[in-house]
């Protein structure tokens, strides 16, 4: 099973900030936070992973408390191509295959 | 771009006959996985090759079965086929290694079994 917990939809409005939450309470001291989204009928795209600072890159910012039970992705300027499934997943980093666990993810949708 | 090539993208086959789908690995990645993507749900976790042996496996039948060759592309092999079997099928590659690995995706391979 999923360790995580999501809204299973959001909207967001064309060029705001899209703010996702993630629950993830049982999350371990080894595991790392990861983002993916999936586009319609495309492969799940990885976005960005962090264990307990908060991460930035191109496409998104994560946020993780400092309990780490719970983290925020931040998309700072929605565009409507950003409208997909993104799924929100606890791992560890090192040593370890391909193997991701996947939840109902949350459906955002980014409106003109 | 993940580097991650699949094909076929969409194929049909008849119930009870056998399937083969091919992966095409990111260059310097050694391990490679495969999901199953039922419509509506997210990707579930079939197994993963590494070293060309099954290092690990999800509540999947013996009927699927794989082949990760020395250059590291892969085969997913999905025997006596099932309409459940339907499905987007997704391959993944990644760098087994002590210092971290993130996981990339193909585009899938669309299966539809009638």
């Amino acid at each position: 099973d999923a360790k995580t917990t999501q809204p299973p939809s959001m909207d967001c409005a064309e060029g705001r900030a899209a703010n996702l939450p993630c629950n993830h309470s049982t999350i371990s001291g080894n595991e790392y936070v990861y983002w993916y989204r999936q586009i319609h009928s495309q492969g799940p795209q990885y976005i960005i992973h962090g264990l307990k600072n908060n991460e930035t890159n191109e496409m998104a910012s994560l946020i993780i408390t400092e309990d780490r039970k719970s983290s925020t992705l931040i998309l700072p300027h929605a565009t409507l191509r950003d409208t997909a499934v993104y799924y929100c997943i606890v791992r560890p980093h090192y040593n370890q295959g391909g193997k991701l666990i996947f939840g109902q993810g949350t459906e955002l949708s980014v409106k003109p | 771009e993940t580097g991650v090539t699949q094909s076929p993208t969409h194929l049909i086959k008849t119930r009870g006959q056998q399937v083969t789908l091919r992966c095409s690995s990111q260059s310097g990645h050694n391990t490679v996985s495969w999901y199953q993507q039922a419509l509506g749900q997210g990707p579930q976790f079939i197994f993963q090759y590494y070293r060309e042996e099954e290092n690990g496996r999800g509540n999947f039948p013996p009927r699927f079965s794989g082949l990760q060759f020395p250059n590291y592309s892969s085969e997913l092999n999905v025997n006596a086929l099932e309409l459940d079997d339907s499905a987007l099928y997704l391959c993944a590659s990644s760098l087994y290694s002590a210092s971290g690995n993130t996981i990339y995706f193909g585009e899938g391979s669309w299966l539809t079994v009638v």
